[in-house]
């Protein structure tokens, strides 16, 4: 089994439709993370959590929320979908501490805003 | 304003051959690196990383360098296999029990021709 898994895998939405996706692990990390890739542009970080009490926005959180339910969930939810929200996200997490800086992740979710 | 540049976007490489990514990075306070290998339809999986106090890590195949005084690293594959051909990124952060982000590239695709 997947230590880290996504779901929906695939999920196409209309412009103005609140969706969510969710994240799992069975890695017992406490810190876990939300991507996005776009074509041409890498990987860029929207949220992280490192324990269910603590949330912090990353580089592009606008448009995006979270909500970490436990220490193995951790979900990214989209209030009103649109057109350039449509990418590939990534769930990652990674341990606490010095020595950790590997981050392990997630299948991903291709999310088409139509 | 990019802190991790991998300036080739592609790169095609004969089967048995070597593979040379390249990466470069900005930001002096970034300590520790890290290489990603990306399948379509997967999420990114580690495959190697280098902390700043070493100037080279091998493993099996993979050689990672790490040329400080230039800000570039590169990740070099032998003998390079058809296997290994897909999306390699490289991250960077700052190490320690307060590091969470890490900065990625936007990726070189690689293709190895049998």
């Amino acid at each position: 089994d997947a230590d880290v898994t996504q779901t929906p895998r695939n999920r196409i939405t209309k412009t103005g439709k609140r969706i969510m996706l969710e994240c799992s692990q069975t890695k017992g990390h406490d810190r876990m993370y939300w991507y996005r890739q776009d074509p041409g542009l890498g990987l860029r970080l929207i949220y992280y959590s490192f324990d269910v009490k603590d949330i912090n926005k990353g580089e592009i959180s606008d448009g995006y929320s979270v909500s970490r339910q436990a220490q193995a969930k951790f979900s990214l939810s989209l209030e009103s979908a649109i057109p350039n929200q449509t990418a590939l996200y990534f769930c990652a997490t990674q341990e606490p501490g010095p020595g950790t800086e590997t981050q392990y992740f997630g299948p991903g979710t291709r999310l088409l805003v139509l | 304003d990019q802190q991790v540049k991998q300036n080739s976007p592609s790169l095609s490489v004969q089967e048995g051959r070597i593979s040379i990514l390249n990466c470069d990075y900005t930001n002096s306070m970034f300590d520790y690196f890290l290489w990603y290998k990306k399948y379509p339809a997967e999420g990114p999986t580690f495959l190697i990383s280098i902390s700043s106090i070493k100037d080279k890590n091998e493993d099996g195949r993979f050689t990672v360098f790490l040329n400080k005084s230039a800000k570039h690293l590169s990740l070099h594959i032998v003998p390079s296999q058809p296997g290994d051909s897909a999306v390699y990124f490289c991250a960077a952060t700052t190490s320690g029990a307060g590091s969470y982000q890490l900065t990625f590239g936007k990726g070189t695709k690689l293709s190895v021709i049998p």
